[in-house]
């Protein structure tokens, strides 16, 4: 079985555009869950979405937003990029039953904002 | 408002050596608890959770932890430590949905990085 899937794995860009980033989940999840790790930061939960619906939600700015689709694939938009944004972006798909379910990481996204 | 606190930045060990990581929550109820491995270039990988039950909890790799609920800790163990056990190492704690059960949405403690000395 394929692991989670993220796409591109390195990005460059530079401060005041968007990105955005892919997430392929493990074929039969249906939970797709975003977090942003940073040295200073460590990792911290971005949100969830499950049935195209967002599920849960951490504590970040607006521009930070996430969609998905049908087929359970998820992607997550960063606008007006700031140097504090450069991160690696892990994804991580569950089985979505319900409450929790053992969640499966991507390797990231390594986005470095210029 | 939850949180996890893992005291130590950095441990190194003797390849062979026991292993003790530790992790402090917390929170008023029983928490949902977890402890993660990344690799370079990798992803978490989950080691073991704890929800309820037997306190000592075993996970994949040789590990286990222990649930204290008087010391509010979750500290991760390995009597005999591998080269291979070089990672980073995430203390977790899922925050708890409407009905009181666990969600997907984890806070972490800020990592433990172990190295191994051969």
């Amino acid at each position: 079985k394929a692991g989670v899937t993220q796409t591109p794995r390195y990005l460059i860009k530079t401060r005041g555009q968007q990105v955005t980033l892919s997430c392929s989940p493990i074929s039969g999840h249906r939970s797709v869950s975003w977090y942003q790790q940073t040295p200073g930061q460590g990792l911290q939960f971005l949100f969830e979405y499950f049935s195209e619906t967002q599920r849960n939600k951490g504590n970040f700015p607006g521009r930070f937003s996430g969609r998905q689709f049908s087929n359970s694939r998820s992607e997550m938009n960063v606008s007006t990029l700031e140097l504090g944004d450069s991160a690696l972006y892990l994804c991580a798909s569950s089985l979505g039953t319900g409450g929790w379910d053992e969640q499966f990481f991507g390797p990231g996204t390594r986005l470095t904002v210029l | 408002a939850q949180s996890v606190t893992q005291p130590d930045i950095h441990i190194t060990v003797s390849e062979g050596a026991s292993l003790e990581l530790r992790c402090n929550y917390s929170y008023g109820a029983t928490p949902y608890l977890f402890w993660y491995v990344q690799s370079p270039g990798q992803g978490l990988q989950l080691l073991l959770k704890y929800f309820s039950g037997d306190t000592l909890v075993q996970g994949i790799k040789g590990f286990e932890a222990e649930f204290k609920r008087s010391q509010s800790s979750f500290n991760l163990r390995k009597p005999s430590v591998h080269w291979s056990d070089a990672a980073e190492y995430f203390c977790a704690v899922a925050t708890v949905g409407y009905y009181g059960g666990a969600t997907n949405k984890l806070i972490f403690g800020t990592g433990t990085l172990l190295a191994v000395q051969p």
